[in-house]
């Protein structure tokens, strides 16, 4: 079956990084993207990847390694704003987005 | 002026009631997509169209009918509701199917609670 698997919760102090992980399983591959959604608001989009390898965009950064089925999202310098859910999505064969349930970042003073 | 815009925001209706959810965009994006995301946060994908033909129609209850009568517009009406139809629903917008494409623009979602 398709299956994304991400950490429930993640707590991390203001201005510190933070790495959220995400491993997928789709039948076929055609990018993984992430994206944020701030309580009871939509998700909007952060990146995307379809090459192994770290793209970086300012203060955040993903990473995927298409051998190992693994992403992740890197937060630099903190900010309390950060604090969202943020949802990892394997585009499969068909084109169709597998989402994860998301990883809620807390983040502390 | 919104990209993706929705409407009602909230919709509080009784089991068994029939309700719409109107979806507008103004991007020009040419694929347009209902979700549903549950109590566990999950996206799951309803429905999508591209330039007005349905091209995803998952496992959804035929309770569900999304009707798109032109590119910018995906209306979802939704009959005889249920408890478990309680959720978010959010309306999505994509210039196409492929992958680089693909980046959905999301309205603001309609939170529908079925007592």
């Amino acid at each position: 079956g398709q299956n994304i698997d991400q950490p429930t919760e993640m707590t991390a102090t203001e201005g510190a990084i933070v790495q959220i992980n995400c491993t997928y399983q789709t039948s076929g591959f055609n990018g993984l993207f992430w994206y944020q959604q701030h309580a009871g608001e939509a998700p909007t989009f952060l990146s995307y990847n379809v090459l192994d390898g770290l793209e970086e965009k300012g203060r955040f950064s993903s990473f995927l390694s298409r051998s190992k089925g693994y992403s992740y999202l890197l937060l630099k310098e903190l900010q309390m704003k950060d604090s969202a859910s943020y949802l990892c999505a394997s585009m499969d064969s068909n084109y169709q987005l597998i989402w994860g349930a998301g990883t809620k970042l807390i983040i502390k003073p | 002026d919104t990209a993706v815009s929705q409407t009602p925001k909230y919709l509080v209706t009784q089991m068994g009631n029939d309700k719409s959810i109107k979806c507008e965009q103004n991007l020009g994006h040419d694929t347009m997509y209902w979700y549903k995301q549950d109590s566990k946060k999950f996206l799951k994908i309803m429905f999508s169209y591209n330039n007005k033909e349905l091209i995803i129609n998952e496992t959804v209850p035929n309770r569900f009918s999304p009707k798109s009568p032109d590119k910018a517009h995906l209306n979802l009406h939704i009959n005889s509701l249920e408890l478990g139809d309680s959720a978010v629903y959010f309306c999505a917008s994509s210039h196409g199917t492929g992958t680089g494409a693909n980046v959905l623009t999301f309205g603001a979602g309609s939170r529908l609670t079925v007592l």
